[in-house]
Parts: structure tokens; C-alpha cells; sequence
């Protein structure tokens, strides 16, 4: 069965450093999506991609976010300068085009981000 | 901005009762509404769906109802076992954007 993946698993940095987060989406899958999940909590929308521009952002994705598809397979998420409050779980999703399909999301494993 | 309120945040069964959760949203527009189990330090995965032109929709041990009118939607486990222990989270997309519940950690005791 076709996967999301991510990488890194495990990402720790220092206060104020930048971050980027990969993701490869399923390969026939035209939306993208992050999420964040601060531990303990809910799973919260940060941003979601189609045709190459961003489609929806949350409160949470200020200017210190960002994101790219820099070729036809990852789907990136950058942090500017990090903050200790985005330590947290980042989920990568994709969902397809078509009509009901592109309901059904598939999440990536994640990637915990710890900022020291 | 959009909410969806999940109900209990806990809820505690013995091994072969059922559980059930519950979820309400404010914006009648959705027409799609998931339910995600998490396992402690997984992803969520999808268990079960309803679109809006649904009242029930049944998988094994495992149901969702939705009543549009009240605008909640519920999940039913039954004959639950311990491998159901988890964090359930029920989502709703008025739009293109996915909003998840708070979460139920559900524990079954064996």
C-alpha cells in the first residue's frame, strides 16, 4: 500500500534556527497538507497545497512558515526561526484529486521536532 | 473560526462493552466527517468515514451515525478489547481544510 513518508523522524535544533521538514506525498496525490500536534493535544491544520499554491492557512502559520514543492515528489515545511513552542509533532497528509477520494487523507509518521 | 467539540476527553470500558463517542460541529456546509485512531506515538489512521448523505455506516465492530440536523456525529465500538485502547479523534472539512476534535483516550480493561 502506497505510504506518505518523512523525513527526519527526529528533528532537535537550537532556539532560532531554521527547519525544514520533508515529505513525500503519495505519488498521485495533487493535495497536501500539514498538521501539528503539540504533545498531549489535538491534532491542529496548519496549511494545506494544491497546484502548486497554497489553498487554506490556520492562525498558526504565520510568516515564520512556509512551504514549497520544490519537485514533482516532496512537499516541504520551514520553519524560519524556531520557536520553543513549535516543538511538537508534524504530520505531512495528502489526499487525491478525485472527487470523493480527495476526502480521505493519508498521514506521514511524522516528525517530532524538539527546540532547545 | 470552525470548532468541532468531542465528548468524553477519557472514557474507561471493560473488555467487551461497548464505547461511544461523540462530536459536534458548528458548520452545516461539511460533508464529509472521519474518524482517526492514534496509538501513543503513531500516526492517525483512518477507521471509518461518513459522507452527509448518510445516516449510519457500519465496519465490523465499529460504527458511525450522523444526524445533520443536531449536527453530531458519533462512533460506536463494540465488543471492544484492549487493542482499542487509544486516542480517537473525530474530523469534519467544511472546505479544504481538516479540523480534529480534542481527542477521547479510550482505555478497555481487560
Amino acid at each position: 500500500e502506497p505510504e506518505v513518508t518523512q523525513t527526519p523522524s527526529h528533528q532537535v535544533t537550537q532556539m532560532g534556527q531554521e527547519v525544514i521538514l520533508r515529505c513525500v506525498p503519495i505519488s498521485n496525490h495533487l493535495y497536501f497538507y500539514w498538521y501539528r500536534q503539540i504533545l498531549g493535544q489535538k491534532v491542529e491544520f496548519l496549511v494545506s497545497f494544491y497546484n502548486n499554491e497554497i489553498s487554506e492557512k490556520s492562525e498558526i502559520f504565520d510568516d515564520q512558515f512556509s512551504v514549497e514543492r520544490p519537485d514533482g515528489s516532496n512537499f516541504t515545511l520551514k520553519i524560519r526561526s524556531t520557536k520553543l513552542e513549535d516543538s511538537a509533532m508534524y504530520f505531512c497528509a495528502s489526499t487525491a484529486d478525485k472527487l470523493v477520494a480527495k476526502n480521505i487523507q493519508y498521514f506521514g509518521a511524522g516528525t517530532r521536532l524538539s527546540v532547545l | 473560526g470552525e470548532n468541532v467539540e468531542q465528548h468524553p476527553s477519557t472514557l474507561s470500558v471493560q473488555e467487551g462493552d461497548s464505547a461511544v463517542i461523540k462530536c459536534t460541529y458548528s458548520d452545516s456546509a461539511s460533508n464529509y466527517f472521519p474518524w482517526y485512531k492514534q496509538e501513543l506515538g503513531k500516526r492517525p489512521q483512518l477507521i471509518i468515514d461518513i459522507r452527509s448523505n448518510v445516516g449510519e455506516k457500519k465496519d465490523q465492530r465499529i460504527a458511525v451515525t450522523l444526524n445533520k440536523t443536531a449536527k453530531h456525529f458519533s462512533l460506536h465500538i463494540t465488543e471492544t478489547q484492549p487493542e482499542d485502547s487509544a486516542v480517537y479523534f473525530c474530523a469534519w472539512r467544511p472546505g479544504n481544510q481538516f479540523y480534529f476534535g480534542t481527542g477521547t483516550s479510550l482505555t478497555v480493561i481487560p
